[in-house]
C-alpha cells in the first residue's frame, strides 16, 4: 500500500549545527503536508506545512523544502538547540482518501552538547 | 486559545472497568479526531468527527465508543479494553474535517492508558 516513510529512523547532531531530517512519500495525490514534533510524554506540535504547489516554505529557524519529482519531503533546522531534541513526523494529506492525515514512521532528533 | 485540552492525563483501569476519555477545545473548529499511538510508532487515526457527526471509523473494536456532545467536545468511552490497548490516546482538532480543506490538526497532550 501507499506510505509515508522515513530515511532514518535517528538523527545525532552537535549543538549549533543545522540539522535536516528526510521524509519519501508515495502516494502522488497527496498535496499538503505537514511536520510535527513531539517531544517526550506531550503530544505532537505543529512545526511548518507546505502545499503541493510550492517547492519551499520557511518559518522561524525551519524549512521544508518538497520534491513532487521524487515525492520527497525534508525539514531544515538552522542552528539546532537542545530543546530541538525530540521525534518529528512527516504526514501527508490526500484529500481524496478517507484516511485524513497519514503519519510517517518519526525521526529521533538528538542535540549533543 | 490555541489549545486542545484532554484528561486525565494518566489513566490506569482494569480490563472489566468502564472509563471516559475527555477532549475540549474552544477555537471554533468543526473536525475533531481520536488517534492512537503506541511507544516509537506514530499516531494511528481512530475516529473522525465533522460538525458533531462521525465521517470515519477506522474499523476500531466496540470497546472504543466515541461521542461528540457539541462542537467543542469530544469523548471517548472505554469498555472491557485488552492489555495490549494500553497507549497513548491523542485528540485532535481542525478548523474542518481535513478531507474536505488542507488545514493543520492541532493536537492535545494526549491520555496516557495502561489497562491491567
Amino acid at each position: 500500500g501507499e506510505s509515508v516513510g522515513l530515511h532514518l529512523p535517528t538523527l545525532s547532531v552537535q549543538e549549533g549545527d543545522n540539522s535536516i531530517i528526510n521524509c519519501a512519500y508515495s502516494n502522488s495525490a497527496s498535496d499538503y503536508f505537514i511536520w510535527y514534533k513531539q517531544e517526550s510524554g506531550k503530544g505532537p506540535q505543529f512545526i511548518i506545512d507546505i502545499r503541493s504547489n510550492m517547492d519551499k516554505r520557511q518559518g522561524q529557524r525551519v524549512t521544508v523544502l518538497l520534491n513532487k519529482t521524487v515525492k520527497h519531503l525534508s525539514l531544515q533546522i538552522a542552528a539546532t538547540q537542545p530543546g530541538d531534541s525530540a521525534v518529528y513526523f512527516c504526514a501527508e494529506n490526500n484529500p481524496g482518501s478517507a484516511r485524513q492525515l497519514t503519519f510517517g514512521s518519526g525521526t529521533q532528533l538528538t542535540v549533543l552538547p | 486559545d490555541t489549545e486542545v485540552t484532554q484528561t486525565p492525563k494518566h489513566l490506569v483501569m482494569g480490563m472489566t472497568n468502564k472509563k471516559s476519555l475527555k477532549c475540549e477545545q474552544h477555537m471554533g473548529h468543526r473536525a475533531m479526531y481520536w488517534y492512537k499511538q503506541k511507544a516509537k510508532k506514530p499516531p494511528e487515526l481512530m475516529f473522525v468527527y465533522s460538525y458533531e457527526k462521525l465521517s470515519i471509523n477506522e474499523s476500531v473494536p466496540s470497546r472504543f465508543s466515541p461521542e461528540c456532545p457539541n462542537s467543542s467536545l469530544l469523548n471517548l468511552h472505554l469498555h472491557a479494553l485488552q492489555p495490549e490497548d494500553s497507549a497513548l490516546y491523542l485528540c485532535a482538532s481542525s478548523l474542518v474535517d481535513q478531507g474536505t480543506v488542507n488545514t493543520e490538526a492541532f493536537f492535545g497532550q494526549g491520555t496516557r492508558l495502561t489497562v491491567v
